[in-house]
């Protein structure tokens, strides 16, 4: 079954510090994983978009790993910041199947 | 227009009435998909609309919704009976195309939050 956990659930941490969020999937075939920022009451907006070749990407302070062999990612959040406080939603398509497999997200807090 | 935008932004509705969503996606945009979003829950794919193709239909929970898309622009979609397992936030997006391992990025709306009591 084609399936995409999350780790932590939540989390809390001070501004400034930094934070990683797991994703572990089980989808095949792989196509492409992504990592979506979704803010209260907002629609999920698009951070990265990695296929099975590219094992890192960085989008500001936002850099997300992959890694195909172990299907795992990783989300690291540098030097955070109070508006970084949202859900990180890991989402992997399957194949050419345009249907997303989605994560429940981590529920990130950033406390001042 | 800027981005996607689905109305209304909240509905409470009473067990067994019907509700209608409305989402307009970006212009141009050919590709639009609805998706729930239950408390806690990742996104569940409802039903997907390519251009002037038969939709994807694969995900509507069951024959009480159905959705349409006028024009190959406004979609609507429409829950009957509504019950209370309906509860959830009804997200929309819309993308510029679906092909390659659907790596078209989908542009979200905000979502219409239904409540049914």
């Amino acid at each position: 079954k084609n399936q995409v956990e999350q780790s932590p659930q939540s989390l809390i941490i001070l501004e400034g510090k930094n934070c990683t969020l797991q994703c572990n999937y089980t989808v095949s075939p792989f196509s492409n994983l992504r990592w979506y920022k979704q803010d209260t009451g907002r629609g999920p907006v698009s951070l990265t978009i990695m296929t099975f070749s590219e094992n890192t990407k960085s989008n500001g302070r936002y850099t997300a790993t992959l890694d195909a062999d172990t299907k795992q990612s990783s989300l690291h959040i540098t030097a955070s910041q109070l508006s970084d406080s949202a859900s990180y939603i890991c989402v992997v398509s399957a194949g050419s199947n345009y249907q997303l497999i989605w994560g429940a997200g981590t529920k990130l807090i950033i406390k001042p | 227009g800027a981005g996607v935008s689905q109305s209304p932004s909240n509905k409470v509705t009473e067990k067994g009435k019907d509700v209608e969503l409305r989402c307009d996606p970006i212009s141009g945009h050919t590709a639009l998909y609805w998706y729930r979003q239950s408390l806690g829950q990742g996104l569940e794919f409802l039903i997907y609309f390519q251009g002037n193709s038969a939709p994807d239909k694969s995900g509507l929970p069951s024959d009480r919704f159905s959705a349409e898309r006028t024009g190959g622009s406004v979609s609507t979609l429409t829950i009957q009976r509504t019950q209370q397992e309906d509860s959830a936030v009804y997200l929309c997006a819309s993308s510029s195309t679906s092909s390659g391992g659907g790596r078209g990025e989908q542009f979200f709306g905000p979502g219409t939050r239904l409540t049914v009591l």
